[in-house]
């Protein structure tokens, strides 16, 4: 069982539509963090939250917004995305600082489509 | 430029075969070592973490450190056809931010 969740597991959306996608962890972490994976690639990352505030952006287009509202959720905007946006879309968490801030747990994806 | 670099392969082995995977990495200045499962169409699966040099055993699994030489591996022994996946390597240099710099990743085939 995956302590990090997210919702939807698939997502279908046309270059107009505004949606979310949804993270929560359960597992006490205070880091929590948005990659993008096409297929057969590795996870690139985008943003990352330690203890609700954003810490890094990897100069992400502001048509992905993000957003921590408490420390086990984590949502990410979408907003006139493009075809090239199609992805595998991951949450991880972890802690932020410490001997165990190492280690990255990832929820089981969104899969999206834009159409 | 931070890099991770592994053969993308298919490396293929038979069954009860062990699975060596390799990674190199370029900056010296690099903290912790992860080895990441994926499976077709999944997310990445945490199987093996290492931060000191030598060997770290989990079950089937070892990790292989050498920081003087910039590597790390991943040994699977007694492989199974359900070891066939995708396996990533990741490295964390900075202790601050978190990030994970992943490599491309090497496809495992496990024949029966």
């Amino acid at each position: 069982d995956t302590e990090v969740t997210q919702t939807p597991k698939h997502l279908v959306m046309g270059m107009t539509n505004k949606k979310s996608l949804k993270c929560e962890q359960h597992m006490g972490h205070r880091a929590m963090y948005w990659y993008k994976q096409k297929a057969k690639k590795p996870p690139e990352l985008m943003f990352v939250y330690s203890y609700e505030k954003l810490s890094i952006n990897e100069s992400v287009p502001s048509r992905f917004s993000p957003e921590c509202p408490n420390s086990s959720l984590l949502n990410l905007h979408l907003h006139a995305l493009q075809p090239e946006d199609s992805a595998l879309y991951l949450c991880a968490s972890s802690q932020p600082s410490g001997a165990s801030a190492r280690e990255q747990f990832f929820g089981p994806g969104t899969r999206l489509t834009v159409l | 430029q931070k890099e991770v670099e592994q053969n993308s392969g298919p490396l293929s082995v038979p069954e009860g075969a062990i699975a060596s995977l390799n990674c190199t990495y370029s900056d010296r200045v690099s903290q912790s070592f992860f080895w990441y499962r994926q499976y077709s169409g999944k997310s990445p699966e945490l199987i093996m973490s290492i931060y000191s040099n030598g060997d770290k055993e989990d079950g089937r699994f070892t990790a292989q450190l050498n920081k003087a030489s910039q590597y790390v591996s991943l040994l699977i022994r007694d492989s199974q056809p359900s070891d066939s996946a995708t396996y990533l390597c990741a490295v964390k240099y900075s202790s601050n931010t978190g990030k994970l710099i992943f490599g491309q990743g090497t496809t495992l085939q496990v024949k029966p």
